[in-house]
């Protein structure tokens, strides 16, 4: 079983949706994290958490939101979707975050917003 | 906002080439870089972790260095195999007071059976 999930993993929807995209681990970590990945622009940061009480903004987090429910799961919503949101959505996780933690990703979530 | 740059943006070469690429990153304030390899419709998965001037790593045919002074690292992979076509991301860890990595936009490796 895969350490990193996310559900779903491809979604289409329509301009002024809200849609939430799940991730759950199994791995124990603290920190989660959550990116966009858009094609020549590498892995953006959108959220991250270093536990239930502390959630940080990434670089690019206006037009989403995010809740972790517990140590294991951190969700990300877009409360009403746009066309640019489209892109391939990662999280992931890593264990007590030193700089030299590696991150553990999901399989990613590929979201169209028509 | 950090700039990681990576280049070349993307690579085609023959089985058993040997290539490498570059990040390049600010010099200051440098705690970690990390490599992550990133095969299409799979999840990045890390590489080499590396934190002091002048270090090196190595795995297989694949190798990296490290040059914080100049703010560069070099990724090599000896006699290319069509395995190794991915994406490969470089990521920093810095002083910015932002506690998470920075990735680079990343070097699409092609290779050619």
């Amino acid at each position: 079983d895969a350490d990193v999930t996310q559900t779903p993993r491809n979604r289409i929807t329509k301009t002024g949706k809200r849609i939430m995209l799940e991730c759950s681990q199994t791995k124990g970590h603290d920190r989660m994290y959550w990116y966009r990945q858009d094609p020549g622009l590498g892995l953006r940061l959108i959220y991250y958490s270093f536990d239930v009480k502390d959630i940080n903004k990434g670089e690019i987090s206006d037009g989403y939101s995010v809740s972790r429910q517990a140590q294991a799961k951190f969700s990300l919503s877009l409360e009403s979707a746009i066309p640019n949101q489209t892109a391939l959505y990662f999280c992931a996780t890593s264990d007590s975050g030193q700089h030299t933690d590696t991150q553990y990703f999901g399989p990613g979530t590929r979201l169209t917003v028509l | 906002i950090l700039n990681v740059e990576q280049s070349p943006q993307s690579l085609h070469v023959q089985e058993g080439d040997s290539t490498n690429f570059t990040c390049s990153f600010p010099s200051s304030n440098f705690y970690a870089l990390h490599w992550y390899r990133w095969e299409t419709a799979k999840s990045p998965e890390a590489l080499f972790v590396m934190t002091l001037n002048g270090d090196e790593k190595k795995k297989g045919r694949i190798s990296a260095t490290l040059n914080t002074k100049e703010g560069y690292s070099y990724l090599y992979i000896k006699g290319s195999q069509p395995e190794d076509s991915a994406t490969y991301l470089c990521a920093l860890y810095m002083d910015t007071g932002r506690r998470a990595l920075t990735f680079g936009s990343g070097t699409r490796l092609q290779v050619q059976p």
